[in-house]
């Protein structure tokens, strides 16, 4: 079965542009997480949908980042303008909330650099 | 915040068991505790969870305290792709909400 995919693997933009992070969750998972990996912070939440639904956008840092969720099977975690301190490894992840015992599945995240 | 404790960093003998402490002291008795660990370069990947019973898969086994205030996760023969860090949860049966991690041990398993 195919995991979580996350796209792109790596991004190099310059400071002020826009950037969009795509996540394609399990088929059948109904929870999606949006997770931030600094050597600062360590992994943080920024948002997570159930149902397609954001429930907790709480961790998201600034209005420059916003994440939609279209449908059950795509994700976007979108930065604009784009700023050096943005620069993480993002990760998406899902789970099957109608099953309580079910852990979340990460993809492998987007490298992300703003020069 | 994370509401557990782990020692920052472990070396363990390729082979031997690898013994990953947690303290959890404030753990509520709804909460469950989970093992979480990352290799380099990859996302978090689930290893094992438990209550208050011992659990055991074919990754891990996962001991806990009478009193549930810590915990013990145990690789039985450790490799050198056990190498990564292990971030021990605690939170509550229900997958739709966020886990949240702390600093995690360091395991470095060496040849």
């Amino acid at each position: 079965d195919a995991g979580v995919i996350q796209s792109p693997r790596h991004e190099v933009t310059e400071m002020g542009q826009e950037v969009t992070l795509r996540c394609k969750p399990i088929s059948g998972h109904n929870s999606l997480f949006w997770y931030r990996q600094t050597m600062m912070r360590g992994l943080e939440l920024l948002i997570y949908f159930n149902n397609n639904v954001p429930i907790d956008d709480s961790g998201m840092p600034e209005d420059r980042f916003s994440a939609k969720m279209p449908n059950a099977s795509f994700s976007t975690l979108k930065i604009q303008p784009s700023e050096p301190r943005d620069s993480a490894v993002y990760f998406c992840a899902s789970t099957d909330a109608g099953l309580s015992n079910q852990p979340q599945h990460f993809g492998d995240g987007t490298r992300l650099s703003i020069l | 915040d994370a509401k557990t404790t782990q020692p920052p960093s472990m070396d363990c003998a390729e082979g031997r068991a690898a013994n990953l402490p947690c303290n959890h002291s404030t753990i509520s008795g709804n909460e469950y505790v989970y093992w979480y660990r990352q290799i380099h370069s990859q996302g978090p990947q689930y290893i094992i969870h438990g209550l208050k019973n011992n659990e055991t898969n074919e990754m891990a086994s996962l001991i806990i305290t009478e009193d549930r205030k810590s915990s013990t996760l145990i690789l039985p023969h450790a490799t050198l792709r056990d190498t990564a860090v292990y971030y021990c949860i605690v939170r509550v049966l229900s997958g739709n909400t966020p886990l949240v991690f702390g600093k995690g041990t360091r395991l470095s398993v060496i040849a």
